[in-house]
């Protein structure tokens, strides 16, 4: 599968809102509502923020909201804190047990 | 708590074989799906494979299949993987994971520390 397409970079100021987007096509992103983002800061390992394309495992913040509407999926980061600065994946479920992971977004706060 | 200890890193020559393990703890190991995600220098992350709790079914990426294996042993509760082959194209550091139950998201809620793989001549 070709990987879900997201924007390169995205800035804000802290106590701003941005939006991350992840467009896919309908044999994943818009095939299933499995979609799930993560926060990847240098040298660490990934940390999950959304999954099921809504859900916040416990410990998220509710500054982090998911959303998807056709092939793409966003997420939502409001309250911009400078701590949030950091890469972020999002990853489809593609079926038959594969998934496909986006190239990735920096945001710069 | 749940921890996912993977074995130190490695460095190959190309056309070599690395096998990479990753011991589970505080969590019942036999009851989760596992996967594997790797990360290579300058690149987004990419989905490697998924093996199920029993250890006996596995699905790889179409980019890996025939020279990307995912064992398990429950017994001892360690997950491996081994990629043969190497090129310098797989130059990465790769990550065990453990998601959440109940979902086909790949939510990913456990990872392990990574091991950086390092193919040079």
């Amino acid at each position: 599968q070709s990987a879900l397409t997201q924007p390169r970079s995205v800035s804000g100021s802290p106590g701003q809102s941005v939006t991350i987007s992840c467009t896919g096509t309908s044999s994943d992103v818009g095939g299933y509502n499995f979609v799930s983002w993560f926060q990847q800061n240098p040298g660490k390992a990934p940390k999950l923020m959304i999954y099921d394309v809504i859900k916040r495992p416990s410990g998220v913040p509710d500054r982090f909201s998911g959303s998807k509407s056709g092939n793409t999926a966003s997420l939502t980061i409001s309250g911009l804190q400078v701590e949030d600065e950091a890469d972020y994946y999002c990853c489809s479920y593609a079926g038959s047990f594969s998934w496909v992971f986006g190239g990735g977004t920096k945001l710069t706060v | 708590q749940v921890q996912l200890v993977q074995s130190g890193a490695e460095v190959k020559k190309p056309g070599a074989s690395v096998k990479v393990s990753c011991k589970a703890s505080g969590y019942t190991f036999s009851k989760y799906h596992m996967h594997w995600v790797r990360h290579a220098p300058g690149q987004g992350l990419e989905w490697m494979g998924i093996i199920n709790p029993s250890g006996d079914s596995t699905t790889y990426a179409q980019k890996f299949q025939g020279r990307f294996t995912m064992t398990r042993d429950t017994s001892t509760g360690t997950l491996y993987m081994e990629l043969s082959s190497l090129t310098s194209e797989d130059t990465a550091v790769y990550y065990c994971g453990r998601p959440i139950i109940g979902s086909f998201s790949l939510g990913l809620d456990y990872w392990g520390q990574g091991t950086l793989v390092t193919v040079s001549s």
